[in-house]
C-alpha cells in the first residue's frame, strides 16, 4: 500500500524556517518524480515544488523561488521542503504527493498519491 | 501562468441525478488536464488524467471531456460519497495551476 506521510509542520515566526519531511513507503521511491502542493484553509490547491525522481531536477512556482528547497533522500524514502524567509501568505496545510509515472514519461505530472498534509502556520 | 477558470462555484442535486463541472483554460492545454475530489478533512484523489482518462480503482461513472480549451467532469447517478469538492489541474507548462474548486453538496 502507498503511504506518503508527512511532518514537520507547526507555528512559526515570519521570517523564519521550517522543514517538512515526507517519508514514503509502499513503492520503489527513487522511480518516481514528486511534488509538494499547498492549501490555504478554506481555499483551493496551489503547487509549490517538483523534484525529479534522482534529484537532478527541481521546479518552483515564482512566489516561493529563492524562498524554498525541495531535495529528497532517496536511501531513506524522505522528501523534504525547506522553507526559509516564511510569510504569513504561506499559511497552509502542505500535501506531499507522487506523480503519476506513466504520464510524466511524457512530460505531465498528475498526483496519483497525496499524503494525508501538514499544517504550517506563519504568525507573530 | 495559466488561468483555469472553474464553474459553478457550488452546486447541489439530489441522488441519481447527473451533474457537469467546467474549467476553461486560458490558452490551449492540448488535453493536459487532471480532476480531482477532496472530500471534507482528507486529501485530495486523482479521478480522471489526460482530459478523459479514468484513474485506476475510480468509478465508471465519472467522466471526462473536452471541447477546445473548455474541460467537462461529468458524475453520473449521483451517490451520497461523491459529495465533496472538485478541482481541474493543467499540466501542459509550470506553474502547474489547479481551478478554484467546485463544491458539490447531495441533497
Amino acid at each position: 500500500e502507498v503511504q506518503l506521510v508527512e511532518s514537520g509542520g507547526g507555528l512559526v515566526q515570519p521570517g523564519r524556517s521550517m522543514k517538512l519531511s515526507c517519508a514514503a513507503s509502499g513503492f520503489t521511491f527513487n522511480n518516481y518524480d514528486m511534488a509538494w502542493v499547498c492549501q490555504a484553509p478554506k481555499k483551493g490547491l496551489e503547487w509549490v515544488a517538483t523534484i525529479s525522481y534522482d534529484g537532478s531536477s527541481t521546479y518552483y512556482r515564482d512566489s516561493v523561488k529563492g524562498r524554498f528547497t525541495i531535495s529528497r533522500d532517496n536511501a531513506k524514502s524522505t522528501l523534504y521542503l525547506q522553507m526559509d524567509s516564511l510569510r504569513s501568505e504561506d499559511t497552509a496545510t502542505y500535501y506531499c504527493a507522487r506523480i503519476l509515472p506513466q504520464t510524466r514519461l511524457y512530460g505531465s505530472y498528475y498526483f496519483d498519491y497525496w499524503g494525508q498534509g501538514v499544517m504550517v502556520t506563519v504568525s507573530s | 501562468d495559466i488561468q483555469m477558470t472553474q464553474s459553478p462555484a457550488s452546486l447541489s442535486a439530489s441522488l441519481g441525478e447527473t451533474v457537469s463541472i467546467e474549467c476553461l483554460a486560458s490558452e490551449d492545454i492540448y488535453s493536459n488536464l487532471a480532476w480531482y475530489q477532496q472530500k471534507p478533512g482528507k486529501s485530495p484523489q486523482l479521478l480522471i488524467y489526460y482530459a478523459s482518462s479514468l484513474q485506476d480503482g475510480v468509478p465508471s461513472r465519472f467522466s471526462g471531456s473536452e471541447s477546445g480549451t473548455q474541460y467537462s467532469l461529468e458524475i453520473n447517478s449521483l451517490q451520497p460519497e461523491d459529495e465533496g469538492d472538485y478541482f481541474c489541474q493543467q499540466s501542459y507548462k509550470f506553474p502547474l495551476t489547479f481551478g478554484s474548486g467546485t463544491k458539490l453538496e447531495i441533497k
